[in-house]
């Protein structure tokens, strides 16, 4: 199994609330992404990051924002959740040049009330 | 239209059977495919990882790939209760210095014992 971690697994949250997804790995993997899945949807990405001080979004428009401050940890932030918030938000991660090979989270199932 | 279709199921099975998972795709960039396997409430993992085409086995299952009619299938043959999850198509291809990778949304096996 791999070893990537997301924190909380689950959120119920009321409108305009600030929340911040948690993703760590112990992996030392360069690339790490954001991922929106929704049931009967394919997964969609959000941001994705190369490395320590760089992030970039990804092609499904979010307002959510993210920073890579240390190679193993990628948090992502919304800072006024909204019910259209509601998502599973799945975290990956993978060595660079191995950009097929990513290792996943288990998830955070977000719901905003 | 969509740049890769994937049956979303739910596809129910007996034990022992052999399945076949499919996905087809339109963009003939494309290089690169993998079938990613996603229990309930886990985050995808990675099951087979193949390059151009033809035939990848890795024990019960097989992946098979043909870029003439941009269509790639997974084959896992003597199936077992454990096989059931949702499986994930993927595929990409080098565009720049991001790999970006586009995901099918996913077929449910259900293996009956």
């Amino acid at each position: 199994e791999a070893d990537i971690y997301q924190t909380p697994r689950y959120l119920v949250i009321g409108t305009g609330k600030k929340i911040t997804l948690e993703c760590s790995q112990t992996m030392g993997h360069d690339k790490m992404y954001w991922y929106q899945q929704d049931p009967g949807m394919e997964l969609h990405l959000i941001h994705y990051s190369y490395g320590v001080n760089s992030t970039e979004k990804g092609d499904l428009s979010s307002e959510s924002t993210v920073s890579r401050i240390r190679t193993e940890h990628f948090p992502l932030t919304l800072e006024s959740a909204r019910p259209s918030h509601t998502s599973q938000y799945l975290c990956a991660s993978t060595l660079l040049g191995r950009g097929n090979e990513q290792f996943f989270g288990p998830g955070t199932r977000l719901t905003v009330l | 239209q969509k740049e890769v279709e994937q049956d979303p199921g739910p596809l129910s099975v007996p034990e022992g059977a052999i399945v076949s998972l499919n996905c087809t795709y339109s963009n003939s960039a494309f290089q690169y495919f993998m079938w990613y396997r996603q229990y309930s409430r886990k985050g995808p993992e990675l099951l087979m990882y193949t390059y151009s085409s033809g035939n990848k086995e890795d024990g019960r299952f097989t992946a098979q790939v043909d870029k003439s009619s941009k269509y790639i299938s997974l084959f896992i043959r003597d199936s077992q209760p454990s096989d059931s999850a949702t499986y994930l198509c993927a595929m990409s291809s080098n565009s720049g210095g991001y790999q970006k990778v586009t995901f099918g949304t996913g077929t449910k096996l259900q293996v009956i014992p």
